[in-house]
C-alpha cells in the first residue's frame, strides 16, 4: 500500500538555524499538508498546498516558515530561523483530491531546537 | 481553540469486550469526521470516517456514529484487542473550506488489558 514518507526522521538544530524537512507525497495525491505536534499537545494543522501554491495557512505559520514543491515530488517546510518552540514531531499529510477525502500521513520528522 | 474535544483521556477495557472513544464538536460547519490511531513516535494511521449526511458506518470492528444535534460522535471498537492499544484521535473538517485541514481532538489513551 502507498505511504508518505518523511525525512530526515530526527533532527537537532541549534537554535537560529536553517531546517528543511522533507516529505514524498503518495503518488497522484493532488493535496498536501504540514501539521505539527508540539509534546503532550494536540495535533495542529501548519498549512496546506495544492497546485503549488498555499491554500491555507495557520496563525502558527509565520514568516518564519515556508513550502515549496521543488522538483514535482517531495513537498518541503523550511523553517529559516529555527526558536526553541519550534520543537515538535512535524507531520506530512497528502489527499487525493476530491473534498471530504481522507488525509494520510507521514511517520512525521522529531525536530528539537537547542 | 477548543472546537474538537475529546473529554477522556484514557480509557482500559478488558480483551474482547467494546471500547466507546467519545468526541464532542462545537462547529457547526464541520461535516466530515475521521478516526485516527497513534503510536508513540509515529504518524496517525488512519482507522474510519464518516460524512455528515450519515449517521453510521461500520468497518470490520470498529463502527463510528454520528448525532449530528448533539455534535457528537464515537467509535466503536468490537471486539478490542490488546493490539488496539494505542492512542485514538478525532478530527474534523469543514467542507465550506477550499482546504480540507482537519481540526483534531487532543487524544484519548486506550489500554485493551488481555
Amino acid at each position: 500500500e502507498p505511504e508518505v514518507t518523511q525525512t530526515p526522521s530526527h533532527q537537532v538544530t541549534q537554535m537560529g538555524q536553517e531546517v528543511i524537512l522533507r516529505c514524498v507525497p503518495i503518488s497522484n495525491h493532488l493535496y498536501f499538508y504540514w501539521y505539527r505536534q508540539i509534546l503532550g499537545q494536540k495535533v495542529e494543522f501548519l498549512v496546506s498546498f495544492y497546485n503549488n501554491e498555499i491554500s491555507e495557512k495557520s496563525e502558527i505559520f509565520d514568516d518564519q516558515f515556508s513550502v515549496e514543491r521543488p522538483d514535482g515530488s517531495n513537498f518541503t517546510l523550511k523553517i529559516r530561523s529555527t526558536k526553541l518552540e519550534d520543537s515538535a514531531m512535524y507531520f506530512c499529510a497528502t489527499c487525493p483530491g476530491t473534498l471530504q477525502e481522507t488525509q494520510y500521513f507521514g511517520p512525521g520528522t522529531r525536530l528539537l531546537v537547542l | 481553540d477548543q472546537q474538537v474535544k475529546q473529554n477522556s483521556p484514557s480509557l482500559s477495557v478488558q480483551e474482547g469486550r467494546i471500547s466507546i472513544l467519545n468526541c464532542d464538536y462545537t462547529n457547526s460547519m464541520f461535516d466530515y469526521f475521521l478516526w485516527y490511531k497513534k503510536y508513540p513516535a509515529e504518524g496517525p494511521t488512519f482507522l474510519i470516517s464518516i460524512s455528515s449526511i450519515k449517521d453510521k458506518n461500520e468497518d470490520g470492528r470498529f463502527t463510528v456514529f454520528l448525532n449530528k444535534s448533539a455534535k457528537h460522535l464515537s467509535l466503536h471498537i468490537v471486539p478490542s484487542q490488546p493490539g488496539d492499544s494505542a492512542v485514538y484521535f478525532c478530527a474534523a473538517s469543514a467542507n465550506g473550506g477550499a482546504t480540507n485541514k482537519l481540526i483534531f481532538g487532543t487524544g484519548t489513551l486506550l489500554a485493551v488489558q488481555p
